[in-house]
């Protein structure tokens, strides 16, 4: 049974289209993240939700919207794709905020 | 923005050696974690320390938490080819704040 699961695994795309990384996790968990993942593997967090509650929203381009259905559930929403979107996006969760995250096998978006 | 810096970047070391990476910053945290991530994968949590001065043992994997809680160090001993890696350290300040990771310790452990 997979804890945190993300698709897609791969995504290409071009230029300017909009896509959607989805993303759910079977744990409980109250607080679901998304972290965007560079070249040089580093990780940066993009936004934060507390049971379907937005707590924080780093500075990402507007053109990336969370939606969190419900508490088990954050997708990622990613309009006007630019060659810079390009990298690997993790979602992770945790059962509280001062715990450990349980992270997703990663989405590898490539924009061309 | 609190940084977290690693150190070494990369560590290329033959099977059975001991080898140290840390993890320092300015900032004080009130709890710091350890990942480690493979390729084609997320960051699995390896542990988290929250005491200053706590020391933590995984098998032959040995967390301290430096004591005004700015800096972390992760020793291996005799280290195996199944070591291979990244090494994430990440800290959190207080409350909930999401975690902040460095930017990572690539080890290869060559057999």
């Amino acid at each position: 049974d997979t804890a945190v699961s993300q698709t897609p695994k791969y995504l290409v795309t071009q230029m300017g289209n909009d896509k959607s990384i989805k993303c759910e996790q079977n744990l409980g968990h109250d607080t679901m993240y998304w972290y965007k993942q560079d070249s040089k593997k580093f990780l940066k967090i993009m936004f934060s939700y507390n049971n379907k509650e937005l707590i924080i929203n780093e500075t990402v381009p507007n053109r990336f919207s969370p939606k969190s259905p419900d508490k088990a559930h954050l997708n990622l929403h990613i309009n006007s794709l630019e060659l810079g979107d390009s990298a690997v996006y993790f979602c992770a969760s945790s059962p509280l905020a001062d715990r450990g995250y349980t992270f997703g096998s990663g989405t590898r978006l490539t924009v061309v | 923005t609190q940084l977290l810096e690693q150190s070494p970047q990369f560590l290329s070391i033959q099977e059975g050696e001991n080898l140290t990476v840390y993890c320092n910053s300015s900032s004080v945290f009130s709890s710091l974690q350890w990942y480690r991530q493979e390729p084609g994968e997320g960051p699995v949590l390896l542990v988290t320390v929250v005491t200053g001065g706590e020391v933590k043992k995984l098998k032959r994997l040995t967390f301290q938490f430096g004591d005004a809680r700015k800096d972390s160090s992760l020793h291996i001993t005799a280290a195996q080819p199944g070591d291979t890696g990244l090494y994430l350290c990440a800290g959190r300040n207080s409350g909930n704040t999401p975690l902040v990771f460095g930017k990572g310790t690539r080890l290869s452990v060559i057999a």
